[in-house]
């Protein structure tokens, strides 16, 4: 099976600190997509950003930053300035480029932010 | 734009007993996802419709699960002879033309 590792299962800020989550993916397709969802306690997964492997460009909405390396087939989050309500699971997810898309989930990172 | 409703949020059955779900993915998404989240996991892959035709089944979804999509529009899943094993998230997304999966609030089995 092609993984998806996150390896911080929690971490604990404190409000206004910069935070980083880490994703490290498997995958043996040429082109293949990459998500991160947020699951916040009331347990639906809201989509956040979806990156094509063929595009390595960082993305940046907001206070959200996406550092994507494909040569160490990574797939990093980083909350800028972090606020109480970004207190969460936050998954990362694969799915290959074909008509199915199913996607392969991470394990989760629990992100408690204090004010 | 309404999103992607399941029903019933939260199951409580006996073992052994069957239960159904239903899915309404949003309105002009012709491909629907089921997945499985048991507590401390991310989710895993079930089962995926476009339109009507199921055509992709995990080995998770063993002979007890079955799931349709009569007319292309709601879905269900249905577990026959429930284990406690079965106890889990169940989620239930929708996707257009683009790749992004929009998901539902999910149900929550507890099987007793």
């Amino acid at each position: 099976a092609q993984k998806v590792t996150q390896a911080q299962t929690e971490i604990s800020v404190v409000e206004k600190e910069d935070v980083t989550l880490d994703c490290v993916y498997e995958t043996r397709d040429t082109t293949y997509y990459l998500f991160w969802y947020k699951q916040p306690p009331s347990g639906e997964l809201v989509f956040l950003i979806r990156r094509n492997s063929f595009d390595e460009q960082n993305e940046i909405s907001g206070r959200y930053s996406w550092n994507f390396q494909k040569s160490t087939s990574s797939f990093n989050f980083t909350i800028t300035a972090s606020q109480v309500v970004d207190s969460a699971v936050y998954f990362c997810a694969r799915s290959p480029n074909n008509a199915g898309n199913m996607l392969t989930f991470g394990g989760g990172t629990r992100l408690m932010v204090k004010p | 734009d309404t999103g992607v409703s399941q029903d019933p949020r939260h199951k409580i059955t006996k073992r052994g007993q069957n239960v159904t779900f239903r899915c309404d993915p949003i309105s002009e998404h012709n491909r629907l996802y089921w997945y499985r989240q048991t507590l401390g996991q991310g989710p895993e892959f079930l089962t995926y419709f476009q339109n009507e035709a199921q055509l992709e089944k995990s080995r998770l979804l063993s002979d007890r699960f079955s799931a349709e999509r009569p007319k292309g529009s709601f879905s269900t899943l249905e577990i026959q002879r429930t284990e406690q094993g079965d106890s889990a998230m169940y989620l239930c997304a929708s996707r257009g033309s683009s790749y992004e999966q929009y998901f539902g609030p999910g149900t929550r089995l507890t099987v007793t």
